[in-house]
């Protein structure tokens, strides 16, 4: 079956550590896409990839960093530069790219950080 | 700036019909779409609107007006099933440049019996 794979699902950090969520997805889609979601909040546009080896910021960036070295996979590593990594992260990826698309983006089922 | 504002509460009962509003933001727009997310899941995708007018899908229907910079999602037959959050989300080519999907700040939907 296709579909969008996160994990871990739960992950605990040690203040000063960075870690790294895994996203994979066997869709072929072009775009994929990490949000950053807070107790009662909307979703926050980390980064996102149109394309292989190309990613642009999204509107909270900082402390985060991603690589998008194969279509299938968009790990998000959460640095000690972020300040409240504490967090439900999400994943997606739609056919999207550059192409002038509607469809539906989909969600894998997130990762749980918490900093301990 | 982008932004998309959402009310962040609605209460219905069972039965009733329920519209959660949506109005949005953005240097650019390719069309608007609603995702519903139960406490602790993953958004899954329910309706899209890239012209204007009201698209229907079963219970569900999604109204857009470009002009406006409005859309709304109408829930009809309210079932407890559907106490969840509503996201509406734009997909913004910011000038043609990138293809960004922006959500909105949710609405949480509760049905009571």
């Amino acid at each position: 079956d296709g579909g969008i794979t996160q994990s871990p699902k739960y992950l605990f950090r040690k203040e000063g550590q960075n870690v790294t969520l895994s996203c994979e997805q066997n869709l072929n889609h072009d775009a994929m896409y990490w949000y950053r979601q807070d107790p009662g909040q909307g979703l926050r546009l980390i980064y996102y990839s149109q394309i292989v080896n190309d990613f642009q910021k999204g509107d909270i960036a900082e402390g985060y960093s991603v690589s998008r070295e194969k279509k299938e996979s968009f790990p998000l590593t959460v640095t000690s530069a972020q300040k409240n990594p504490t967090a439900f992260y999400l994943c997606a990826s739609s056919i999207g790219g550059r192409v002038l698309s509607g469809t539906e983006a989909f969600f894998g089922q997130g990762t749980r950080l918490t900093v301990v | 700036g982008q932004s998309l504002e959402q009310p962040s509460e609605v209460t219905a009962v069972e039965g009733a019909i329920v519209q959660i509003n949506c109005t949005y933001q953005t240097s650019g727009f390719y069309g608007l779409s609603w995702y519903q997310q139960h406490d602790g899941g993953a958004p899954t995708f329910l309706s899209y609107n890239a012209l204007d007018g009201l698209e229907e899908t079963g219970r569900f229907s999604s109204f857009l007006s470009r002009s406006d910079s409005y859309g709304y999602l109408l829930l009809q037959e309210l079932q407890m099933k559907d106490s969840a959050s509503y996201f509406c989300a734009v997909r913004d080519h910011n000038g043609g440049a990138t293809n960004k999907l922006i959500f909105g700040t949710g609405t949480l939907l509760a049905v009571q019996p």
